[in-house]
């Protein structure tokens, strides 16, 4: 079967930095995205990996390994904006996106 | 500015008494997805049209239906909600349905069932 794993929940503090981690394994793979979705709202996007490496998007970076089926979120200089939800989704051979549960951020002052 | 929009917001309805959700889009994206989200999973893709040709997810229960009349609307049907129904249903769009093409989602519509 097809399985994203996240961790449930994470706390961090206000400026500090946070990783996400996600592994995966799925029937085919045409890229790993990742969205934010705030407590009552929809998703939103923040990225999209297709190689491996390192994608830089102002304070978010995310990182994929195609060979290891693992991808991670970093978050820097972390906001209390930035409490949400984090979700992880890969997109598979029949290009549907096969979503993680998503990993609560908690961050503290 | 583009984007896609969900009515209504809230919804009540009793249990078994039909109900109609709708999505519309002003992206004029190919692709419109319905998803069920229950609190702390992830989102479930019920169906999604690519253009007018409708697909279906194995697991949707017929008691889910879904119209494309045209490139912008969608309709979600639940034709007798049960109280496992209660959820947030979300509505997506893509450009098209291969790789790299993000999905823009709705705010969603929280359904609670009576």
């Amino acid at each position: 079967g097809q399985n994203i794993d996240q961790p449930t929940e994470m706390t961090a503090t206000e400026g500090a930095i946070v990783q996400i981690n996600c592994t995966y394994q799925t029937s085919g793979f045409n890229g790993l995205f990742w969205y934010q979705q705030h407590a009552g709202e929809a998703p939103t996007f923040l990225s999209y990996n297709v190689l491996d490496g390192l994608e830089e998007k102002g304070r978010f970076s995310s990182f994929l390994s195609r060979s290891k089926g693992y991808s991670y979120l970093l978050l820097k200089e972390l906001q209390m904006k930035d409490s949400a939800s984090y979700l992880c989704a890969v997109m598979d051979s029949n290009y549907q996106l096969i979503w993680g549960a998503g990993t609560k951020l908690i961050i503290k002052p | 500015d583009a984007m896609v929009i969900q009515n209504p917001r809230y919804q009540v309805t009793q249990f078994g008494k039909p109900v109609t959700l709708s999505c519309s889009q002003t992206l004029n994206h190919n692709v419109m997805y319905w998803y069920q989200q229950k609190s702390s999973q992830a989102p479930k893709l019920l169906f999604h049209y690519y253009d007018k040709d409708f697909n279906n997810e194995a697991d949707t229960p017929d008691n889910f239906q879904s119209r494309r009349p045209n490139t912008s609307f969608c309709f979600l049907d639940i034709r007798s909600p049960g109280l496992g129904d209660a959820a947030m249903y979300l509505c997506a769009t893509s450009r098209d349905r291969g790789s790299s093409n993000e999905q823009f989602f709705g705010p969603g519509t929280r359904l609670t069932v009576l």
